[in-house]
């Protein structure tokens, strides 16, 4: 089944304790990125990548980091993490660029203590 | 940069209705206008999308509008169902149209059987 996983589902944690939220596409898609979901805000993007090795910064980057070393996975890596990354997170993939369908995760939501 | 402005947030309709929301966006050269539906405790699906060269697409009973003079876009769902009941985002390329969409705030409908 075509899809996008990401692990974990729902995370509690305290700050300054470094966590990764992985994703993963099975659809050999090129594009991937990270976007965050508030209240009010809509989905705004962390991190995209175009395609292995290859990452540029979205709208609200501060306080994230992400590598594509393998096609299939993108991981998001909070260094540091703050009370104001709280949030929901979604992974998506697309084949080629931003304006292909982006296919979406199930979603990770992150509570920061 | 490019923004993206969604009316109504809310919006609340009888059974068999119709509702239309509506866009701006600010960069004149996108080129690219999804809508994404994300029902309660999901992920956000694509459920219709045009291209600057069309001003108009249908699918059975949603279509979507887009009027690239003014820099507005619009969702039109006829003869809605409980089931239309989600949050619905609209979204706008960025940079000339590949690398990214900039979204809404999103519109929560709420259809009342």
């Amino acid at each position: 089944e075509a899809q996008v996983t990401q692990n974990p589902r729902y995370l509690i944690t305290v700050t300054g304790k470094k966590l990764t939220v992985t994703c993963s596409q099975n659809m050999n898609h090129e594009y991937m990125s990270w976007y965050r979901q508030d209240p009010g805000l809509g989905l705004r993007q962390i991190y995209y990548s175009m395609n292995v090795e290859v990452t540029d910064k979205g709208d609200v980057p501060e306080g994230y980091k992400v590598s594509r070393k393998e096609k299939r996975n993108f991981p998001l890596i909070l260094e540091s993490p703050s009370p104001n990354q709280t949030s929901l997170y979604f992974c998506a993939s697309s084949v080629g660029t931003g304006t292909d369908t982006q296919y979406f995760g199930p979603g990770t939501r992150l509570t920061v203590l | 940069g490019e923004n993206v402005e969604q009316h109504p947030s809310t919006l609340s309709v009888q059974e068999g209705d119709s509702a239309v929301i509506k866009c701006t966006y600010s960069d004149s050269a996108s080129n690219y206008f999804p809508w994404y539906k994300q029902e309660l405790g999901k992920r956000p699906q694509l459920i219709i999308d045009i291209r600057s060269n069309v001003g108009e697409k249908k699918d059975q009973r949603i279509a979507v509008t887009l009027n690239k003079t003014a820099k507005h876009f619009s969702l039109h769902i006829t003869e809605t169902q409980p089931e239309d009941s989600a949050v619905y985002f609209c979204a706008a390329s960025s940079r000339g149209g590949y690398n990214k969409l900039i979204f809404g705030a999103g519109t929560r409908l709420a259809v009342h059987p």
